[in-house]
Formats: structure tokens, sequence, C-alpha cells
């Protein structure tokens, strides 16, 4: 498709149940991004992958949170034993690379997810 | 202090009127600067980018970037309800490891 796809675009998990949620970048899109964002609040950035590698994990909040992006185009970011503060929104986003004009990134619909 | 700051508002800027919003950033090392709009309930939205010192303009907004000053604001010339949406400024620094930082945004209203 022309644009950045999540998957599921919602998803109610019962506190404890572990969720997967897929990101599907634009075509060709090296960087890629996960971000959190609770409501009222701008994103929070969560981690970035160049291709398969994945240069930046600081902002994943806990152990419980894992993202792959194994042959370098769809992301799966992972959340085990969920809880009630992990109820957000994620958003993946992706860029055409790293250099300084390619950085322009272009965000999916978001997947809320509600911890009940 | 956070990595990029916005004032939250709500900003309230009548119908034609131009309406500023305004972000400073911490990381001197940042290279490349973004405005994304986002309306409640959907996804940031790509409405400008700028990379130098000065102003870039594009239609009815003006972005402008003051390194010296670690300072970004957007200016929307002859404001529509329609802009009415959350304004989120982002900060990246593209050598290595990417980290597109976001402020928390400035909720901005036009009043008909």
């Amino acid at each position: 498709g022309a644009g950045v796809s999540q998957s599921p675009r919602y998803k109610v998990a019962k506190r404890g149940q572990d969720v997967a949620l897929r990101c599907d970048p634009i075509s060709g899109h090296v960087s890629l991004f996960w971000y959190q964002q609770a409501l009222g609040q701008g994103p929070e950035f969560l981690t970035y992958f160049q291709n398969e590698a994945q240069l930046d994990k600081s902002g994943l909040p806990s152990d419980r949170f894992f993202a792959e992006r194994p042959e370098g185009s769809v992301s799966t970011l992972k959340i085990q034993r969920t809880q009630q503060e992990d109820s957000a929104v994620y958003l993946c986003a992706s860029s055409l690379g790293a250099s300084q004009k390619n950085t322009e990134a272009f965000f999916g619909q978001g997947t809320r997810l509600t911890v009940v | 202090q956070k990595e990029v700051e916005q004032n939250s508002g709500p900003l309230s800027v009548p119908e034609g009127a131009i309406a500023s919003l305004n972000c400073t950033y911490s990381d001197r090392g940042s290279q490349s600067f973004f405005w994304y709009r986002q309306y409640s309930g959907k996804s940031p939205e790509l409405i400008m980018s700028i990379y130098s010192n000065g102003d870039k303009e594009d239609g009815r907004f003006t972005a402008q970037l003051n390194k010296a000053s670690q300072y970004v604001s957007l200016l929307i010339r002859d404001s529509q309800p329609s802009d009415s949406a959350t304004y989120l400024c982002a900060v990246n620094r593209p050598q290595g490891a990417q980290k597109l930082v976001f402020g928390q945004g400035t909720r901005l209203t036009i009043n008909p």
C-alpha cells in the first residue's frame, strides 16, 4: 500500500495477556519508529530500527516490551503480561532513510490498546 | 528539562488571523525539524519540515528555525476552522541512531 499500515486498529486485552501489534511501513523505507501516545500527550519514543537493526530501544518502558523487524520491513511490537498502564495508542512511523532530507517520517493509523 | 517543549495551550485564534505556535529544543545536535498536525482521534500528519536557519513557506504555513536560540515556530496565516487541531513539534538527529522526539503538542482552536 501507499502508506504505513498498522493492525489491529483496536485491541482489548485482559490484564496479564500478551499482545502483538503489527506495522507495515511504506515500501523502501529504511527507518521505522514505534511510539506510545497517551491521551492529551505527544507521542513518546519507544524504539527505532534502521533496516533490521534495532539501533535505539531506550524508550521501551520495561522488559515486557519487545520489538523486532527481522527482514527489515514489517515490524512487530510485543507486550507481555499487559498492565492497565499499557493502555495507550501505539503509533508506528517510517522514513526513507537516515540522511537529513530523508528523515520525514509518516505515521500509520495507530493501534488503540485497552487493557481491562 | 524535556527535550522538546511546547506550550500545551489551548491557543484560541479568530478565523482569518495568524496563529503562531512555538517550540524549543535542548539537543544542539538536532538537524531536522518538523511540524505535525493531529486531529482528535487521528494519527499525526506531517505538514512542514525545515533543516536550515530562516523561514520556509508552504501555502498558508511558514516554519521558522533559529538554531542559535534552539527555537522553531510555525505560523498559520488566514486561519480556518479546519486548522483546529493539536500541532506537534518534532526534532531529529540523523547521524547514527535517529531519535525523532516530539513535544507534547499545542492545541489550537480557530473561532469562526
